[in-house]
């Protein structure tokens, strides 16, 4: 079966650094996204990666390794705002995004 | 930029009765758009796929005769949830693909949220 795996919640605090981990197993490859989603609300684009490496863009940063089934969303100097889910999702051989549940994050001060 | 509209943004009604909802790509045309449903604390799950001028293409163990998808336009899906009942009560999710490929980025409406009594 298809699965994809993140850790439920996490915790932080204001100004640091936090990496949210994102393991999948899934028929194929062809992409992997991160979206935040604050409550109530759609999910918004953060990153997408299809080769293995670092994608960084601003705060946040996406790596992939594709021979480990491995992703990790890094988000610093992280504010109040961040205060969200993030939601790792991945595009089999079917072309089809597999989401995982998602990771609660929550920012104290 | 990419928007998508839903309307109505929240919902309520009684069991029995029929909601339609309706997904709109603003400023850009979407030849495929997907319909999610969201519990709270869970994940996305997929209902459909609907692509424009053909009949949508339906996740297994969603009914397609309580759940009708329309993609009349490139701009417009619309969904409708016949006869609803309280385990219907959910949060409603579309989003749209702005390119022709299957790897494009979707641009995901604000989302509606259903409750049926």
């Amino acid at each position: 079966g298809q699965n994809i795996d993140q850790p439920t919640e996490m915790t932080a605090t204001e100004g640091a650094i936090v990496q949210i981990n994102c393991t999948y197993q899934t028929s194929g490859f062809n992409g992997l996204f991160w979206y935040q989603q604050h409550a109530g609300e759609a999910p918004t684009f953060l990153s997408y990666n299809v080769l293995d490496g670092l994608e960084e863009k601003g705060r946040f940063s996406s790596f992939l390794s594709r021979s480990k089934g491995y992703s990790y969303l890094l988000l610093k100097e992280l504010q109040m705002k961040d205060s969200a889910s993030y939601l790792c999702a991945v595009i089999d051989s079917n072309y089809q995004l597999i989401w995982g549940a998602g990771t609660k994050l929550i920012i104290k001060p | 930029g990419a928007v998508v509209s839903q309307h109505p943004s929240r919902v309520i009604c009684k069991s029995g009765t029929s909601v339609k909802i309706e997904c709109r790509s603003l400023d850009f045309q979407a030849t495929t758009m997907f319909w999610y449903r969201q519990f709270p604390k869970q994940s996305l799950m997929l209902m459909a796929t609907s692509n424009e001028g053909s009949k949508a293409t339906y996740e297994q163990g969603v009914e397609k005769d309580k759940f009708l998808i329309n993609h009349a336009s490139l701009t417009l899906s619309t969904l409708t949830v016949t006869s609803a009942h309280p385990e219907d009560s959910s949060f409603y999710i579309c989003s749209a693909r702005k390119g022709a490929e299957d790897y494009n980025e979707q641009f995901f409406g604000p989302g509606t949220r259903l409750t049926v009594l």
